[in-house]
């Protein structure tokens, strides 16, 4: 069946440092792969989109690759800071719909 | 401003008694889709809706009603509610839906509605 995990439910890290959050499906073939980032009591907000023939990706300060050999893919914040505190959700698109993981909450200490 | 509304926020209700969950966005959206967030199990689909008079089963229907009659809006219906429906709600929206490698397709979610059935 149809698996996406994202590799730890809560990551904690110091202000300044480099954040990653991977994200492994299983059972897919995406044409592409989208990061979401959902505050408390708030709905997910979509932050990029990586396509299968694509990388790497870049938007001011993340970063996220997508390797379709590993079937895995990678969310970087680079120079963290306690505003990026969040839970972070990566998603594939199924037949008819978005799937997502379970979400990775990181919390940035100042 | 571009959005996507849900009401209520909060619910606290008994089981059995009816209720719907609204939503409405005002970006002339195609797709539109109703998702439940439980803690450790993440975002999965109740059910969705391709256009106007068109909407099927995601991964958990059960126990949930939807419609489509209008473009903008697509209410939640719980018929007859049950303790296990106790979740937070989210409905989502985008331009259309395709697997076409050159579309950029992100969802744009509301706010939530935090049901409570007791």
């Amino acid at each position: 069946s149809q698996k996406i995990e994202q590799n730890s439910e809560a990551l904690n890290i110091q202000e300044g440092k480099t954040a990653t959050l991977t994200c492994n499906y299983t059972n897919y073939s995406p044409a592409y792969l989208q990061w979401y980032r959902q505050d408390p009591g708030r709905g997910p907000v979509f932050l990029l989109l990586i396509r299968e023939n694509e990388k790497e990706k870049r938007k001011e300060r993340l970063k996220v690759t997508f390797d379709t050999t590993l079937k895995q893919s990678l969310f970087h914040i680079t120079a963290s800071q306690p505003a990026d505190s969040a839970t972070y959700l990566c998603a594939l698109e199924g037949r008819n719909d978005m799937r997502f993981g379970a979400g990775t909450r990181l919390t940035v200490k100042p | 401003e571009a959005q996507v509304t849900q009401n209520p926020r909060y619910l606290i209700t008994v089981t059995g008694k009816k209720l719907t969950v609204t939503c409405s966005q005002n970006m002339n959206h195609e797709y539109m889709s109703w998702y439940r967030q439980d803690p450790g199990l993440g975002l999965r689909q109740i059910y969705y809706s391709m256009n106007v008079e068109v909407t099927d089963k995601g991964d958990v229907p059960e126990g949930y009603k939807v419609s489509r009659k209008e473009k903008r809006n697509f209410p939640l219906i719980l018929e007859s509610p049950s303790p296990n429906q106790t979740s937070l709600y989210f409905c989502a929206s985008s331009p259309t839906w395709g697997r076409d490698v050159y579309s950029n397709q992100p969802q744009h979610f509301g706010d939530g509605t935090r049901l409570s059935i007791l």
